[in-house]
Parts: structure tokens; sequence; C-alpha cells
């Protein structure tokens, strides 16, 4: 399997509940990434985690990163029928913050929200 | 600031033809990125310019793909003969890469090929 694997594949809740996602991988990482996707358009950066942080809140969005069970999660509060996207972990393997950042996509999350 | 732009934004050929897709990336950025998304996957890079050097090209089939960043600024990626296997949205990605990281990469809208 290839490294960050999100789960659940799909998901569907309905508006005002949260939604949680996992991110699963298999190799040290520098830091980990979360991208949304809409429908048909280009991938937009949600949050940056570094190695050494545990937990990261953005708005409605909070990020947990445990480095010893190689998992990560995506936390959205009180979802919006806007929040219907795929999103995506991706890890940077650097071994340091210098050079040019590598990222490894998950095969990502589809998140629906009804209203 | 504008953002990463792409294109065609859709382009549909025939198996064997060639096609050509491009990139401009927000001004200033360092690094660009060519990545592959088939559908129902994630994001596969292809090849990762630092510059007008190539920084990455290890995903690259060689033998059909090939990219260029002239001047350090603008990019183009050629398919050449195209295969079935390669209908796939082409996403481009840039950051600002200076200094120390790590680097948030902003993405284009992506060009979506077809091959028939």
């Amino acid at each position: 399997s290839q490294q960050g694997e999100e789960d659940p594949q799909a998901l569907s809740i309905q508006e005002g509940e949260n939604a949680t996602m996992n991110c699963s991988y298999k190799t040290s990482i520098n830091n980990l990434q979360w991208y949304r996707q809409n429908s048909g358009r280009g991938l937009v950066h949600l949050i940056l985690i570094r190695s050494n942080e545990r937990e990261k809140h953005s708005g409605r969005l909070r990020v947990t990163l445990d480095t010893s069970k190689k998992s990560s999660s995506l936390l959205i509060t009180a979802s919006r029928a806007a929040d219907t996207a795929s999103y995506f972990c991706a890890t940077d393997r650097r071994l340091s913050n210098f050079g040019n950042e590598k990222l490894t996509f998950g095969t990502g999350t589809r998140l629906t929200i009804i209203p | 600031e504008a953002g990463v732009a792409q294109s065609p934004r859709y382009k549909i050929i025939e198996k064997r033809q060639s096609v050509a897709f491009w990139c401009n990336p927000i001004s200033g950025h360092a690094t660009l990125y060519w990545y592959q998304q088939i559908l129902g996957q994630g994001p596969k890079l292809l090849i990762q310019f630092q510059n007008n050097g190539v920084v990455d090209d290890s995903q690259l089939p060689k033998d059909r793909f090939s990219a260029e960043r002239l001047k350090g600024v603008d990019s183009t990626l050629k398919i050449q003969p195209a295969k079935l296997e390669d209908s796939a949205v082409y996403l481009c990605a840039s950051s600002l890469s200076t200094g120390t990281g790590p680097w948030k990469q902003y993405f284009g809208p992506g060009t979506r090929l077809t091959v028939t």
C-alpha cells in the first residue's frame, strides 16, 4: 500500500455535524499536510503539521499527528455544504527543513455534506 | 496575488498523438511541480523543478513524457506518443521554497486529458 492512506474512503454527514478523516503512513516524515480538492478543481492547502507537533488548529479545522502510530487525523467541526470535497493527506519525507520538499499524496477521503 | 495558471483546461486526443500542457507558476516561486492525478486517486509527482533545474523526475515515464522550465518561470509538459492510460488530470503546482521550509504548494486548476 502507498504512503499516506486516508480512511474512510467516503463519508457522508449532515450539515452541522463534525467530520473526522484519518491518514496513515509508513515511513518517517518531516511534516504532514492536508489538502482539499473540490470537484473538477485543483488542490487547496488547508493545514501543515510538523513532525514535532501533536496538534494544530485553523478555524474549524483541527489536525492531530501521532508519529509513534504514523497516523494523522483531520477534524472539521460544524460542517457546511461548502465543505463537500475530497481531502488528501500528503507526507513530506525530507530529513530536514532544508532542501526541496517532496510530497506523497494519499488516495483521499470523499466527504459529502448533506444539507 | 495571481494563482498558478494552466492551459488548456481540457484536451481530447487519440492514442499515439502528442499533446503539450503549459503552466505559469506564481511569480517568485522557485519550485514548480507537475503531478498526474488519475480518477479516484491522489496526485502523483511526475517532475519537480528548482528554478530551471530538475530536482526529481524519478516517476516521469521518460520514454514518452518530457518537461522543461525555461528561464526558471513557465513550464511545459509534453506527452508523445500518448497512451490510453495517460488519461488523467495533470496538475501544476508551485512553492516559494527559499530559505528554511517547509513550504506549502499552490496548485493550478489542472488540465483534464482524455486519450481515446
